[in-house]
């Protein structure tokens, strides 16, 4: 039972436009979400986390929002650039500080 | 930020055998997790380290084919036992900071044949 989902396993965008990535979650013991970004032959990044008592953070090029009623949380990266190009990861925990659970991730391709 | 040094980073090994992976944190840590990323899967945890304690482990994963060693709270090591084609993943240790996000060390490209 996938209790981190992200749907859609690619995704392809042009330089300096949006990139929104999506994520959905069936426990609703977690609390805590978290996004990484992974490049081949190295451990995940962390890239940016939130809490469920908000429903937005923002860091730089990266927003998350978290949408508590539908289980759903999204990363938008404004301007996409073509280092950012990797897979991300969503990932969830009971509380902060605790275990992960990983969704299967999402490929993102930044064209020039 | 953690900074974490995994060995080695990458190897072949014979079906039968065994590989020690270790995982080396430039600071004090509580609690240390080890995490396995199969082929095109996610990553899955297989065991949280704890100094001075056993592993806890994850549904599907046990003792004897995953052995863990915790002996301080910079150091873990997790053994691959008895290997087989299916244990060929990326091993990954993982350190939480006291901001609460993971930190993970750049893994193991573990490949038996």
């Amino acid at each position: 039972d996938q209790q981190v989902k992200q749907n859609s396993p690619s995704l392809s965008v042009q330089e300096g436009r949006i990139s929104i990535l999506n994520c959905d979650y069936t426990n609703s013991m977690f609390d805590y979400f978290l996004w990484y970004k992974k490049y081949p032959a190295e451990g995940p990044t962390f890239l940016i986390s939130i809490s469920s008592i908000k429903d937005k953070n923002e860091d730089g090029r990266f927003t998350v929002f978290l949408n508590k009623s539908a289980k759903h949380l999204s990363l938008h990266i404004v301007p996409s650039q073509p280092g950012d190009s990797a897979v991300y990861f969503c990932a969830a925990s009971k509380a902060a500080g605790n275990k992960l659970t990983f969704g299967g991730g999402t490929r993102v391709l930044v064209k020039p | 930020s953690a900074v974490i040094s995994q060995k080695p980073s990458r190897d072949i090994c014979q079906r039968g055998t065994s590989l020690t992976i270790q995982c080396q944190v430039d600071s004090q840590v509580t609690m240390m997790f080890w995490y396995r990323q199969q082929p095109g899967q996610s990553l899955t945890l297989i065991a949280t380290a704890n100094q001075g304690s056993e592993a806890t482990y994850e549904s599907g994963f046990v003792i004897d084919k995953f052995p863990i060693s915790r002996p301080n709270l910079t150091f873990s090591t997790l053994t691959v036992s008895n290997m087989s084609p299916e244990d060929s993943s990326i091993y990954l240790c993982s350190v939480m900071s006291r901001r609460t996000e993971a930190f993970f060390g750049q893994g193991t490209r573990l490949t038996v044949v």
